[in-house]
């Protein structure tokens, strides 16, 4: 157990509507950052809020969005689904600022099916 | 980030050693070799992590060779629940700098009884 949680576990989406990912961090963790895994692949970078600021995106395209709260906590946004976005959504948090090596600890993951 | 370099698969018995190595031979001075797992449809998991020096905790240790250019993770006496894909990244350590992880494919370690 990391003290990382993601909500909801699992979700059905159709093509064309929007969904939002949530994360809440472990305690102590200033920074999130999200990823995208596809079926028998790696997870792939998305974005990195720390301090509520998007710290580095990945190659996705800007209808993946985020939201980094007060508390650390954060969301994912993702508008006009398409059916290649059905994957397992992680998010990790880490201590960031001065040590952005810090280790990342991540949640257990929403799995997101879009028919 | 620097890539690397994994066998596809190993397996490996009960009880036994799990030797996984991993190639990394453009890694630079200011990256560190970090290894996670992930067991099927769960979230990765943090193992280890090394600059220059072995290291070792309670799940693993991590041996570097001295140029840098490869390690091992090794699993001393495997289990079934270590049955997983396994993760070998290399990852900046500048201030500053993305700090995020880049996967590959990783190495599935099956661990027979």
């Amino acid at each position: 157990e990391t003290g990382v949680t993601q909500s909801p576990t699992h979700l059905i989406k159709t093509r064309g509507q929007q969904v939002t990912l949530r994360c809440s961090s472990q305690s102590g963790h200033n920074t999130v950052s999200w990823y995208q895994q596809a079926l028998g692949q790696g997870p792939q970078f998305i974005f990195q809020y720390y301090r509520e600021e998007e710290n580095g995106r990945g190659n996705f395209p800007p209808r993946f969005s985020g939201l980094q709260f007060p508390n650390y906590s954060s969301e994912l946004n993702v508008n006009a689904l398409e059916l290649d976005d059905s994957a397992l959504y992680l998010c990790a948090s880490s201590l960031g600022g001065a040590a952005p090596w810090e280790t990342q600890y991540f949640g257990p993951g929403t799995r997101l099916l879009v028919l | 980030d620097a890539k690397t370099t994994q066998p596809t698969s190993m397996d490996c018995a009960e009880g036994r050693a799990a030797n996984l190595p991993c190639n990394h031979s453009t890694i630079s001075g200011n990256e560190y070799v970090y290894w996670y797992r992930q067991i099927h449809s769960q979230g990765p998991q943090y193992i280890i992590h090394g600059l220059k020096n072995n290291e070792t905790n309670e799940m693993a240790s991590l041996i570097i060779t001295e140029d840098r250019k490869s390690s091992t993770l090794i699993l001393p006496h495997a289990t079934l629940r270590d049955t997983a894909v396994y993760y070998c990244i290399v990852r900046s350590r500048i201030t500053g700098a993305n700090s995020k992880l880049t996967f590959g494919k990783g190495i599935t370690l099956s661990v027979r009884p």
